[in-house]
């Protein structure tokens, strides 16, 4: 457990089909970010939020929509999407303080998602 | 950020010290050497990480040349469930007022602990 939750842990829908992951920290953290790791592929950063304020996007397409209402929820709407979007969409967070660095990140285990 | 470098895999012996190297040479004064690893299909696990002076904690140690150009993670007494890919990361501190930055992931090392 690191405190990071995420649901749900698979998805399957089709490219016509609106859905959302949600993440949830319990950490007191400030910063939450979405990465997106594909087959063979390393991780990649699609989000970063910091006070509920998006402070990163990663060119990533506008099929999805992130959302943070407050520091510990993080939501990626997903909507049309095609099937090379099938991935393991993974929520992290960190503390990102003044002092400290903030590449302690905390990962959630992800959410499997599969585009038919 | 500096590029980092490591093996593609490795394989160690359960219960023996597993090393794993990682090559850094434009590594910066401000820099930091970030160590995560993530099991099969599981969100990545932070490690340790440092500036130039070694490190431990209950997870591993990291040890970092004295021009920092590369640094050594090990895992003491390596067990079947430290099978992962391992990642090396160097980024620079967010110093002061706050802050958040992405990861940058390569492809890291898959350390095979063999029975």
């Amino acid at each position: 457990e690191t405190g990071v939750t995420q649901t749900p842990r698979h998805l399957v829908m089709g490219m016509t089909n609106k859905k959302s992951l949600k993440c949830e920290q319990h950490l007191g953290h400030n910063a939450m970010y979405w990465y997106k790791q594909s087959a063979k592929k390393p991780l990649e950063l699609m989000f970063v939020y910091n006070f509920k304020e998006q402070t990163e996007n990663n060119s990533v397409p506008s099929r999805f929509s992130p959302e943070c209402p407050n520091s510990s929820h993080l939501f990626l709407h997903l909507h049309t999407l095609q099937p090379e979007d099938s991935a393991l969409y993974l929520c992290a967070s960190s503390q990102g303080w003044g002092g400290r660095s903030s590449y302690e990140q905390y990962f959630g285990p992800g959410t499997r998602l599969t585009v038919t | 950020d500096a590029k980092t470098t490591q093996p593609p895999s490795m394989d160690c012996a359960e219960g023996r010290a597993a090393n794993l190297p990682c090559n850094h040479s434009t590594i910066s004064g401000n820099e930091y050497v970030y160590w995560y690893r993530q099991i099969h299909s599981q969100g990545p696990q932070y490690i340790i990480h440092g500036l130039k002076n070694n490190e431990t904690n209950e997870m591993a140690s990291l040890i970092i040349t004295e021009d920092r150009k590369s640094s050594t993670l090990i895992l003491p007494h390596a067990t079947l469930r430290d099978t992962a890919v391992y990642y090396c990361i160097v980024r620079a501190s967010i110093i002061s007022g706050g802050g958040a930055d992405g990861l940058t992931f390569g492809k890291g090392t898959h350390l095979i602990i063999q029975p």
